[in-house]
Parts: C-alpha cells; structure tokens; sequence
C-alpha cells in the first residue's frame, strides 16, 4: 500500500513555456499533498502544501504565481511550473500523506527531472 | 523552527557488516515523530522506519533499528547486516505532532563495500 505516483519522470522544455507535474496517490486518498525540490546532492526543500479543494500554502520565498499548485481530489495534486527559465530546472518531488499502514507518515513519489533550455 | 543535522556527510561499511547513522534535532516541543528515510541511485524517497516521541521503545524494522534518546535529542540508525542494496542516501526527518511538515537532514551518503 501507499503507492504515489509522478508524471512525468523527465521533462525537456523551452525556456518561457509551462510544464505541468501530476501527482497521484495510487491506493490512497491523501488528506495532504507536499511539493519538494532537490538540487544535486542536496536535501529536500519543501515548496509548498496542499489539501484537497483548498489553496496551497507555500513556504517563504516561494513564488506562488510561479509554481502553481492544484488539489482537485483526494488522489491528484498538479504542479505546474509557469514561464520556466532554466534556473527552474531541478528535480521535483511530491509526497502524499494519509495511506496505510502510517496515516500520518509521508510516501514520496518517484520524482520528476525538469530540465529548461 | 525545528533543525535536523546529519553530522556524517559520508559513510561506508563492509558488507554484512554494522553501521550507525547519526542525527541530531533540536525542537521545544515534546511531541513529534521522527523518520529515516533512504534515496537510493533511482531517487525515489523510501521509509525506512519511524518513531513516535512519546513512545521509550525503540523501533525496529527488519535489520534496521534506531537509537532514540529523547533527552539528547539523538535519533541514530543502526543497519545490521549491512547489504549491497542498502547502499543509498539516508535522510533523517521530523515532524510536529499535528503539523504535516518535514524537515530534513542534509543527509548521509552510505557506501557498502562488497
């Protein structure tokens, strides 16, 4: 159980498009959805936090209207990175709380590699 | 706000061997879990065990088993037996009682020499 999945797990795209991430809680319905990122060889920066039908909460210096984040159910969160310029470019990472056998532990996806030209 | 540190950026052990990862946190609350998880090679996040403060019990899963002295605020992971496939990334993590947020260690990277 607690399975979470991540598409796409690579992405290339131009500098100044918009990609989008899914995230996706495949045998659980998350109360809460958490968005990370990692540099090489670094830990896991949280990004922001979001519960279902509620606007996500970011973390400070996060810039909203660039990482746009949506819970539309109980097992779907998207991020969406907008007008992407290659600083953007990283590995992003989604995690899901609310499965069995830990409801109150996080299970992370797969991860996403950005990658903007 | 609560900090995790990972002192040992870097550490290696003969398999079937023993290892203890060390982690540290610092916090003025009293209840809180706190987690081990792995990031191998893939970087997919793995839990690898957890532990809820107010419990004196250590966890244990399998060959892994944690050190958690409470007073010194100390969280170790110990690796019995020591496999080729344990060779990943540990972070250690905590979290508040009733507040969802992870923080996070800088991590350790462990190497099994075969």
């Amino acid at each position: 159980g607690a399975v979470v999945s991540q598409h796409p797990s690579r992405v290339i795209c131009k500098s100044g498009t918009s990609v989008k991430i899914e995230c996706r809680s495949l045998d659980f319905q998350a109360t809460t959805m958490f968005w990370y990122r990692q540099f090489p060889k670094k830990s896991l920066m949280l990004m922001a936090t979001s519960n279902e039908g509620s606007k996500a909460t970011y973390e400070q210096g996060v810039e909203k209207d660039k990482f746009l984040i949506n819970h539309a159910s109980l097992t779907l969160s998207t991020l969406t990175v907008t007008s992407a310029h290659p600083e953007d470019s990283s590995f992003y990472i989604c995690s899901a709380r609310g499965g069995l056998p830990r409801l109150d532990t996080q299970y992370f996806g797969p991860g996403t590699r950005l990658t903007v030209l | 706000a609560q900090t995790v540190t990972q002192s040992q950026p870097e550490m290696s052990v003969q398999e079937a061997e023993t290892v203890t990862l060390s982690c540290t946190y610092d916090t003025s609350e009293s209840d809180y879990y706190l987690f081990w998880y792995k990031q191998p090679p893939s970087r997919q996040m793995i839990l690898v065990i957890r532990q809820e403060a107010y419990k004196q019990q250590n966890a244990t899963e399998n060959r892994f088993s944690v050190n958690f002295q409470k007073a010194a605020k100390s969280f170790s992971l110990k690796i019995s037996d020591s496999q080729l496939g344990d060779a990943a990334m540990y972070f250690c993590a905590f979290a508040n009682f009733g507040n969802e947020k992870l923080t996070f260690g800088t991590g350790t990277r462990l190497t099994i020499i075969p």
